[in-house]
């Protein structure tokens, strides 16, 4: 079974940008969540996705927001990008049965704001 | 979010056993105590996870206190590839959300 799979990989944009990731989870999963990640904040969660519809929200600005379609295929998006915004942005799938349930995460996609 | 403390580095000699402590004294009746690690330049990945009783997997084992208030994550045998930050998370069992919320972790160096 193929893992999350998430696109680009590297990413370099200049500040005012807006940028786009993309995130395929597993075959099956249909929540799908995001994570920033920087050496200062640690991992952070962004937003969680299910049924194309956000079902939980972290504590970032209206810059960043996501959709996810009904292949459960999902995309995030940073508007007017500044320099803070440089980080690992990660995507994890899972089946939403419970707590019990693992998580499985992309390699991420490194966001470098200039 | 129930919060959880792990030490911000720990060191091991390859084929030693490694011990990773997490402590929780928060924790309510009904989180699950979940592991993951993230090895370099990798997003984190599933290690193991417990309710109430020790738990135990081809990767770890996860030992729970009586009192759920602390746990530890052991590893048999330490290998330079489990060189990695693992994070102690508790999860309500109550569902409704996904939502992972990872503390700063423990570094692990594994001396060869």
């Amino acid at each position: 079974k193929a893992g999350v799979t998430q696109t680009p990989r590297y990413l370099i944009k200049t500040r005012g940008q807006q940028v786009t990731l993309s995130c395929s989870p597993i075959s099956g999963h249909r929540s799908v969540s995001w994570y920033q990640q920087t050496p200062g904040q640690g991992l952070q969660f962004l937003f969680e996705y299910f049924s194309e519809t956000q079902r939980n929200k972290g504590n970032f600005p209206g810059r960043f927001s996501g959709r996810q379609f009904s292949n459960s295929r999902s995309e995030m998006n940073v508007s007017t990008l500044e320099l803070g915004d440089s980080a690992l942005y990660l995507c994890a799938s899972s089946q939403p049965w419970g707590a019990g349930e693992t998580q499985y995460f992309g390699p991420g996609t490194r966001l470098l704001v200039l | 979010d129930a919060k959880t403390t792990q030490p911000n580095s720990m060191e091991s000699n390859e084929e030693e056993p490694v011990h990773l402590p997490c402590n929780h004294s928060t924790i309510s009746g009904t989180d699950y105590i979940h592991w993951y690690r993230q090895l370099p330049s990798q997003g984190p990945e599933y290690v193991i996870h417990g309710l109430t009783s020790n738990v135990n997997n081809r990767m770890a084992s996860l030992a729970i206190a009586e009192d759920r208030k602390s746990s530890t994550l052991i590893l048999h045998r330490a290998t330079l590839r489990d060189a990695a930050v693992y994070y102690c998370i508790l999860r309500p069992a109550q569902g409704g959300s996904e939502k992972l919320v990872f503390g700063k972790g423990t570094k692990l160096t594994v001396n060869p």
